[in-house]
């Protein structure tokens, strides 16, 4: 079944450790987006990708980064985690093609800061 | 400053009765949302959409009525069922947009 998958569901890593989140496709969309979702919170747009371009939210903090080497796969890379980092992470894909078209999401990565 | 805004946190139904869920948004530019339905360790799955041209959307049990003048839409399931129960979160995007802004969601607990 095409899907989003994410790797790895459950994260946990210590203040100032860098950390790498994982996310891959096989629905072939050129769009990949990361959200940040605190709970009982709407999920928060950090960044996506549109192909190759990346486009980042004004709010989102230095400390995420972003990473889409090729059409499948996308990164998110948190250089320095802070407490307020623990988050569930959503992966969503989409395709952009002069229509209204839905996010597909991926199941999340729960981000533990210890 | 919330664009999106689902006021109820949570609601409660009685299985094979209506659930209704509420949505509004602020920004006029918005022409076209969405209904995701959120399980517990899962991602949130699409539900239903609506185009700013219509006011109604019906998919089986699900129907999502949008009034523009009053920047609010709604969510119907009939009748609800135990599955149901989910956290629910309305979406909206403009102009064919990469973006969707997303509410906060409401917690549907459907009763047997």
């Amino acid at each position: 079944d095409a899907m989003v998958i994410q790797n790895p569901r459950y994260q946990v890593t210590q203040f100032g450790k860098p950390v790498t989140l994982s996310c891959s496709q096989t629905l072939n969309h050129n769009v990949m987006y990361w959200y940040q979702q605190k709970s009982s919170q709407a999920p928060k747009l950090l960044f996506h990708y549109y192909d190759k371009d990346f486009n980042n939210e004004a709010d989102t903090p230095d400390n995420f980064q972003s990473r889409r080497p090729n059409t499948s796969f996308c990164f998110l890379d948190i250089r320095s985690p802070g407490l307020g980092d623990a988050a569930m992470y959503l992966c969503a894909t989409s395709t952009l093609d002069g229509s209204y078209n839905e996010q597909f999401f991926g199941p999340g990565t729960r981000l533990t800061v210890l | 400053d919330q664009q999106v805004k689902q006021n109820s946190p949570s609601l409660s139904v009685q299985e094979g009765r209506i659930s209704i869920l509420n949505c509004d948004y602020t920004n006029s530019m918005f022409d076209y949302f969405l209904w995701y339905k959120k399980y517990p360790a899962e991602g949130p799955t699409f539900l239903i959409s609506i185009s700013s041209i219509k006011d109604k959307n019906e998919d089986g049990r699900f129907t999502v009525f949008l009034n523009k003048s009053a920047k609010h839409l709604s969510l119907h399931i009939v009748p609800s069922q135990p599955g149901d129960s989910a956290v629910y979160f309305c979406a909206a995007m403009a102009n064919y947009g990469q973006n969707f802004v997303f509410g906060p969601g409401t917690r549907l607990s459907v009763l047997p």
